[in-house]
């Protein structure tokens, strides 16, 4: 089955700086992707929904790559600041038709700013 | 917005003991899901429904019964409570397969003594 491994466990940077979290997936029919942010004391929130046709996505604050020639999906945080601390996590499913309808998640970054 | 209530967001049962964790969702979706968060783990599914009756064995199952009474209505049952047991449990919800979003609780914080 799928697996997802999500690196780095741990990440600190100070305010300003940029930042990158990857993710590696071994199934190739890996269609549907995700990263989801969750904040202290909360559920997970969407942050982005990527499809396998778009490899470069850009939201609020950051921008999510995907490499799909070597499996990869990364988010890459241009300019931290003190919303961005949360715990991030990938997750991949699956297209239409698989017979799959279940995220495989990443085990999660946990980011936060150097004081 | 997306609703998803858990209730209790915080329990403490002593092993052995029996708890039921309730979810419900407002969103009209056809799918809920019972997840378990742990240090080093991340999230792992431990059942899921595609509707009312209806119940799908997750990836971590073992100790675990769910049901799905209503299209609104999920529960997470542990009916001889194990401290390996004690995690952060999330439910969540969507509308459909893999490709649509997850809309999640506040989670339920178990402790088992």
């Amino acid at each position: 089955g799928e697996q997802v491994e999500q690196r780095p466990p741990h990440l600190s940077v100070r305010e300003g700086d940029s930042a990158v979290i990857i993710c590696t997936y071994t199934d190739p029919n890996s269609y549907y992707f995700f990263w989801y942010k969750q904040e202290p004391g909360a559920g997970l929130q969407l942050l982005m929904k990527v499809f396998s046709s778009t490899e470069i996505n850009e939201g609020q604050g950051f921008t999510v790559l995907l490499n799909k020639k070597d499996k990869q999906l990364s988010l890459n945080l241009t300019a931290a600041h003190p919303g961005d601390s949360a715990v991030y996590f990938c997750a991949v499913s699956a297209g239409p038709g698989t017979g799959s309808n279940r995220l495989t998640f990443g085990k999660g970054t946990k980011f936060s700013l150097i004081p | 917005e997306a609703a998803v209530t858990q209730s209790p967001r915080n329990k403490v049962t002593v092993t052995g003991g029996n708890v039921t964790l309730s979810c419900r969702q407002t969103n009209s979706h056809n799918y809920m899901y019972w997840y378990r968060q742990d240090t080093g783990h991340g999230l792992r599914l431990i059942h899921y429904s595609y509707g009312a009756g209806n119940l799908q064995i997750g990836d971590v199952p073992d100790g675990y019964k769910a049901t799905r009474t209503t299209q609104e209505d999920f529960f997470l049952l542990l009916e001889l409570a194990s401290p390996s047991q004690t995690s952060l449990y999330f439910c969540a919800s969507s509308d459909q397969t893999g490709q649509n979003t997850l809309y999640f609780g506040a989670g339920t914080r178990l402790s088992v003594l």
